[in-house]
């Protein structure tokens, strides 16, 4: 079936400073999702890639739609205490899988 | 406009009962999907409907879990029995199409 790799799995950084992770499959994908889960709630979708080489920002968050469709990244630039929380990307194909998260952790 | 509804919000039982979740998507979306949420890990795709329509299950354990979209709006998710395993998050998504899902806030199970 398909998978998603997430990485890295961890991250802790200072306020101000920016952040990247990514996601990679072994299959393609129409659909690249990135969201962002706090504490005893569901997902919140935070941007939604939709062609190969898409680029497409929100506010500090930037995504982009890998060119083999395989991939996609996020970087959240300046990054405030309110930033803390899980990140998921998922891939859309038909059905829609999630990889297993990013923590990021602000330290002010 | 309302998002995708979600009850109840936490639930506790003991091993070997059944339990049942009841989601309502956002108006209009006709693709419901349930997932199960674990402890540290991603959402896992249970059942994703399209309309009232079952597009995949392939990872729904029919021997214990069953799910229904009667009409094609509101939708059940069932355990019956349960293990200790089963104890996550179950989250309800809605979409107009595959893709760009909407979350509900989720019910917790907890099986004792």
């Amino acid at each position: 079936g398909q998978q998603l790799n997430q990485s890295p799995q961890s991250m802790f950084i200072q306020e101000g400073e920016d952040v990247s992770m990514n996601c990679t499959s072994s299959s393609i994908f129409n659909t690249w999702l990135w969201y962002k889960q706090d504490p005893g709630e569901g997902p919140v979708l935070l941007i939604a890639l939709y062609k190969a080489g898409e680029l497409t920002s929100n506010g500090r968050l930037t995504a982009q739609f890998g060119i083999t469709r395989k991939d996609s990244f996020l970087n959240i630039s300046a990054s405030i205490p309110s930033d803390v929380g899980i990140y998921f990307c998922a891939g859309a194909y038909g059905k829609l899988t999630f990889g297993q998260g990013t923590i990021l952790t602000v330290h002010p | 406009e309302a998002g995708v509804a979600q009850s109840p919000r936490y639930k506790i039982i003991e091993k070997r009962q059944s339990v049942a979740f009841w989601c309502n998507p956002i108006s209009g979306h006709a693709t419901l999907y349930w997932y199960q949420q674990i402890l540290g890990q991603g959402p896992k795709l249970l059942i994703q409907f399209q309309n009232n329509g079952v597009v995949d299950d392939s990872q729904l354990p029919k021997d214990r879990f069953s799910a229904e979209r009667l009409k094609g709006v509101d939708s059940t998710l069932k355990i019956q029995p349960a293990k200790l395993e089963d104890s996550a998050v179950y989250l309800c998504a809605s979409s107009i199409g595959p893709g760009r899902a909407f979350f509900g806030p989720g019910t917790r199970l907890t099986v004792l």
